[in-house]
């Protein structure tokens, strides 16, 4: 069974550009949240879909957005990109998000930004 | 606010030493406690999950941790360090019963020494 998929691996981009990232969850898993993880702040919650809706929300700006398409698979985009944007952004997957589920990581995309 | 505080950001260790990696939580609620384990260039998986069936949960890879009310703490123990061991280790709370979203620690790297 294959795992959470992120892509691009790596990306380099310029202040003011935007960037969107991609994850493909487990099959089966309809569930997809995100994380943000940098040296100085650790990892903070982003975001979290069910089923095409956003079900939790994390406080981020609201340059940073994400969608979840019919697949589950769900795409995250941040515009107007600023030096504070680089970091791992690791996305996960489960089931349905309840307590007795395992939550599944990807090996995240790390950003940088120039 | 739920939150998480793990004490001491790096911890080095002899390989077959005592492994004690230290994390209290602030909850207004019984809390859903995690450790996850992060390699070099991976994401996060999780070692172990406390949702209060029993204080002493059992993780993978010999990592075990007791949950203490009194102290409101969630230590992770192993008995015998072993060189694979090495890596960043986060203890997390959830703030409702299902796995998100997740409050992280700002994690604490593990070192083991030969």
């Amino acid at each position: 069974k294959a795992g959470v998929t992120q892509t691009p691996r790596y990306l380099i981009k310029t202040r003011g550009q935007q960037v969107t990232l991609s994850c493909s969850p487990i099959s089966g898993h309809r569930s997809v949240s995100w994380y943000q993880q940098t040296p100085g702040q650790g990892l903070q919650f982003l975001f979290e879909y069910f089923s095409e809706t956003q079900r939790n929300k994390g406080n981020f700006p609201g340059r940073f957005s994400g969608r979840q398409f019919s697949n589950s698979r769900s795409e995250m985009n941040v515009s107007t990109l600023e030096l504070g944007d680089s970091a791992l952004y690791l996305c996960a997957s489960t089931v349905e998000g309840r307590e007795n589920e395992k939550l599944f990581f990807g090996s995240g995309t790390q950003l940088s930004v120039l | 606010a739920q939150s998480v505080t793990q004490l001491g950001s790096h911890v080095s260790v002899s390989e077959g030493a005592l492994v004690l990696l230290r994390c209290n939580y602030s909850s207004s609620v019984p809390p859903y406690l995690f450790w996850y384990v992060q390699y070099p260039n991976q994401g996060l998986q999780l070692l172990l999950k406390y949702t209060s069936a029993a204080t002493l949960v059992k993780g993978i890879n010999g990592f075990e941790a007791e949950f203490k009310k009194s102290e409101t703490s969630f230590h992770l123990t192993k008995p015998s360090a072993h060189m694979s061991d090495a890596a960043e280790y986060f203890c997390a709370v959830s703030r409702n019963s299902g796995n998100t979203p997740l409050v992280f620690g700002k994690g604490t790297r593990l070192s083991v020494i030969a």
